[in-house]
């Protein structure tokens, strides 16, 4: 079946770096776009950004330019999603999720990815 | 960037009740709406796309419509399962693309 699969809960320092992966199954992996959403802990949710699998192509939102990097590797089918100086608000679950195909409505979703920031 | 608003931001519905959530945004973003459903520790899940189609899987009580700024969410007979926070996002024409900020959906 259609599935995403995130990597495992982080804690990081003020200052680091962390990277998600997000491993599809069950489909072409290079046929959808792959979009980042974060959900900071009792908030909504924020859209991150995408990436075309196919040609490596990004769109990030205004706020996360500079600080976020999508990237992905076709022969294992995983795109990451990479954050660099990390503050305490960046605390938050990071999800990976697949659009429809030709529809940027989120069909499916991985199972989220939790990230600690503190000191 | 398009500012989506959700009105209202909780609703107390009892079982079996009718339920009309809304969802207004900034500017013009023709049918390009979604509807998503999230539960307590768990990933949102898809309801509705394109303003009124429901994704694969999702009961009929649940419908969709509006376009251009004003769209509805409404569940038709609410079911035990049903109580959850709903966003609503766009995604017209160029990123970013936003999500309002939640309706949770609450047992009266």
């Amino acid at each position: 079946q259609v599935q995403l699969v995130q990597s495992g809960a982080e804690v990081k320092k003020p200052g680091a770096s962390v990277k998600v992966s997000c491993k599809a199954s069950g489909y072409t992996f290079t046929g959808y776009y792959m979009h980042w959403v974060r959900q900071a802990p009792g908030q909504g949710l924020e859209w991150m950004g995408r990436i075309n699998p196919n040609s490596g192509g990004t769109n990030y939102a205004h706020r996360f330019q500079g600080r976020v990097t999508m990237t992905r590797d076709t022969s294992i089918n995983t795109a990451y999603m990479e954050v660099t100086r990390l503050r305490s608000d960046d605390t938050a679950v990071y999800y990976c999720a697949r659009d429809l195909g030709g529809d940027d409505a989120f069909e499916i979703w991985g199972q989220g990815t939790m990230v600690n920031v503190f000191s | 960037e398009v500012v989506m608003t959700q009105s209202p931001a909780t609703l107390s519905v009892s079982p079996g009740e009718r339920a009309t959530l809304s969802c207004r945004a900034s500017q013009n973003v023709n049918s390009n709406l979604a509807w998503y459903q999230q539960k307590p520790g768990q990933s949102p899940r898809l309801l509705i796309y394109g303003a009124s189609t429901r994704a694969t899987g999702i009961p009929a009580r649940f419908s969709g419509s509006g376009s251009g700024t004003e769209f509805t969410l409404t569940i038709s007979s609410l079911q035990s399962e049903d109580f959850a926070v709903y966003y609503c996002q766009h995604y017209d024409n160029w990123p970013p693309w936003t999500f309002g900020q939640g309706t949770k959906v609450e047992i009266k």
